[in-house]
């Protein structure tokens, strides 16, 4: 079945500095990806959605410059939450479809967590 | 008020047992209705997809239902085991944007 890596699965930074998301469809190409923020004990909110070649859409009240997506590949969207605060720690997932299995199925990575200090 | 809501937000059950967890949802229009298996730091992971045509499906020890007229869906474990202890998590793709719509799940924990 289809897979979606995330990396880093955890990650820890000093405030004011820059981190980076990798989310990959390892055996699918994946068009569209989808980015979410999870706090804990809430539902998934959607902050982008990844477009292969052109720019994220990101929905309302999600900052652009803060959480800077790149779609460069089929394979590959990365997430950069640049100048993190402590606000920011939170769970961070992707998901992806493979339109070509015909099931209709999104597959998410299994997420990072971010911690900011 | 969430368009799609869940409950019990959280339940204990002995191995071995059966649950029902509930979902009802005001998304209009409704293209699908998705649960999810969520373990705690981890991704969602599919249990099943129903469409609006659907009133059940089955995934293993996974039974959904889906009544659309009253515009709720359970999800019902049978034998619990302990590695059914998880967020579930139904999730409506449709609305005006055509997105998909998280409840804000039920966590599940299955004690031996």
């Amino acid at each position: 079945g289809a897979v979606v890596s995330q990396h880093p699965s955890r990650v820890i930074c000093k405030s004011g500095t820059s981190v980076k998301i990798e989310c990959r469809s390892l055996d699918f190409q994946a068009t569209t990806m989808f980015w979410y923020r999870q706090f804990p004990k809430k539902s998934l909110m959607l902050m982008a959605t990844s477009n292969e070649g052109s720019k994220a859409t990101y929905e309302q009240g999600v900052e652009k410059d803060k959480f800077l997506i790149n779609h460069a590949s089929l394979t590959l969207s990365t997430l950069t939450v640049t100048s993190a605060h402590p606000e920011d720690s939170s769970f961070y997932i992707c998901s992806a479809r493979d339109f070509g299995s015909g099931a209709n199925v999104l597959t998410f990575g299994a997420g990072s967590r971010l911690t900011v200090l | 008020k969430n368009q799609v809501e869940q409950s019990p937000q959280s339940l204990i059950i002995l191995e071995g047992k059966n649950c029902t967890l509930q979902c009802n949802y005001t998304v209009s229009p409704f293209s699908n209705l998705r649960w999810y298996k969520q373990d705690t730091g981890r991704g969602p992971v599919s249990l099943t997809i129903m469409t609006f045509s659907e009133n059940t499906k089955s995934n293993g020890r996974y039974t959904a239902t889906l009544d659309a007229d009253t515009k709720q869906s359970s999800l019902h474990i049978t034998a619990s085991q302990l590695s059914d202890s998880a967020s579930y998590i139904c999730v409506i793709y449709g609305g005006a944007t055509n997105k998909l719509i998280f409840g804000t799940g039920t966590l599940l924990a299955v004690q031996p």
